[in-house]
């Protein structure tokens, strides 16, 4: 595996579920970053993890919780959503100190119902 | 409040001729612009880049224009090709220092037809 991997690629859940997204980048980044992107909008930053410390929580809600175990791997769990919270949640990751290019999942589609 | 804005939702462009694609943006302190390109069902790749020190950064068919007084960037495609046809976002960051995770924030994107 290269690059950066999410899983799953598509998720529907109810409002009173938990689910987790996961993301796993093979690239050697150590920063990490979860981004929402909703219809006709732009992309959204969540969090950003650097160096597996969250250095930023772009005002998300606590229904959202994200995980970084280590430099490789980044969680996002979710709990009780809203409908309003269906959207494409984009995994990115980057160097610290390198290009300001990020390397971006595939994402994962999420419906909530 | 967007600090990053692609005022034109969409554009139509003929195989051959040339695509244009606008940003604008507001925060005076961002010094660092990029393009992704993303394709249906696939996350955003990087593009193109350019820094604030510069006016134009060209790779191929690729050429990004940075008006920092207009505070406008915008992207040239010469020849567009079908297979341009995809969203393109613009985006910008304020930490040019190097020694930070360079932070991006994004517009809203613009989608790309290119018709053969």
């Amino acid at each position: 595996e290269t690059g950066v991997t999410q899983t799953p690629r598509h998720l529907v859940m109810g409002m009173t579920n938990k689910k987790s997204l996961k993301c796993e980048q093979h690239l050697g980044h150590n920063a990490m970053y979860w981004y929402k992107q909703s219809a006709k909008k732009p992309l959204e930053l969540m969090f950003v993890y650097n160096f597996k410390e969250q250095t930023e929580n772009n005002s998300v809600p606590s229904r959202f919780s994200p995980e970084c175990p280590n430099s490789s791997h980044l969680f996002l769990h979710l709990h009780t959503l809203q409908p309003e919270d269906s959207a494409l949640y984009l995994c990115a990751s980057s160097q610290v100190g390198g290009t300001y290019g990020y390397t971006f999942g595939s994402g994962t589609r999420l419906t909530v119902v | 409040d967007q600090q990053v804005k692609q005022n034109s939702p969409s554009l139509s462009v003929q195989e051959g001729r040339i695509s244009i694609l606008n940003c604008d943006y507001t925060n005076s302190m961002f010094d660092y612009f990029l393009w992704y390109k993303k394709y249906p069902a696939e996350g955003p790749t990087f593009l193109i880049s350019i820094s604030s020190i510069k006016d134009k950064n060209e790779d191929g068919r690729f050429t990004v224009f940075l008006n920092k007084s207009a505070k406008h960037l915008s992207l040239h495609i010469v020849p567009s090709q079908p297979g341009d046809s995809a969203v393109y976002f613009c985006a910008a960051s304020d930490n040019a220092g190097g020694t930070s995770y360079g932070k991006l924030t994004f517009g809203q994107g613009t989608i790309l037809t290119v018709h053969p």
